[in-house]
């Protein structure tokens, strides 16, 4: 009864290679945020989207792009990956916006190599 | 904006103590608050939240959170801990007049030893 999944829970990329993490969810929830997680360190908001309407973070890197195909699927895709993106990347769903609950997948560890 | 401190990075404790961990907030307008907890390699889960209503309120494994307006403040505690509640807690905060982010603390890691 998984609500957010995502794919793959690993992935192994090298230096420069084009990159697509996977989210999908089972909740019908209007937003779908992306998350980067370095270690020891608290989620950071790449961007969010709501409904189709895509969000930002001033200080997300250029390099970081998302995709909304429909409700269900988000992809996170980083065009030219470097060692200093090697993270755990969390998608997260709300129902709405506005201080919402957010439930969160598990994750997807990035390396680099 | 908003902003959260976590002021104690790792609290080591023994089976079965309590335990208390620490959380302030800074906000201009009234907030939500959440905690939630990551183990090893998993994403973050929910373990708690105050929207509004009653200042306590309680997880479904024991832990309960203690909203204080005054002190600004939203602390974790659990009276006896388990072996199986070692992680990594953070305690968020956001905003209820819009949409705002999530801002989370930089967490708090619980280790329980025998």
């Amino acid at each position: 009864d998984a609500m957010v999944i995502q794919n793959p829970r690993y992935q192994v990329t090298q230096f420069g290679k084009p990159v697509t993490l996977s989210c999908s969810q089972t909740l019908n929830h209007n937003v779908m945020y992306w998350y980067q997680q370095k270690s020891s360190q608290a989620p950071k908001l790449l961007f969010h989207y709501y409904d189709k309407d895509f969000n930002n973070e001033a200080d997300t890197p250029d390099n970081f792009q998302s995709r909304r195909p429909n409700t269900s699927f988000c992809f996170l895709d980083i065009r030219s990956p470097g060692l200093g993106d090697a993270a755990m990347y969390l998608c997260a769903t709300s129902r709405d916006r506005g201080g919402k609950t957010q439930y969160f997948g598990p994750g997807t560890r990035l390396l680099v190599l | 904006a908003q902003s959260v401190t976590q002021l104690d990075s790792q609290v080591p404790v023994f089976e079965e103590a309590p335990v208390e961990l620490r959380c302030n907030y800074s906000s201009s307008v009234s907030v939500y608050l959440f905690w939630y907890v990551q183990y090893p390699n998993q994403g973050l889960q929910l373990l708690l939240k105050y929207l509004s209503g009653s200042t306590l309120v309680e997880s479904i494994n024991g832990f309960e959170a203690e909203f204080n307006k005054s002190q600004t403040s939203f602390h974790l505690r659990k009276p006896s801990v388990h072996i199986s509640d070692t992680a990594e807690y953070f305690c968020a905060v956001t905003d209820n007049t819009g949409f705002q982010k999530l801002v989370f603390g930089t967490g708090t890691r619980l280790l329980v030893s025998p």
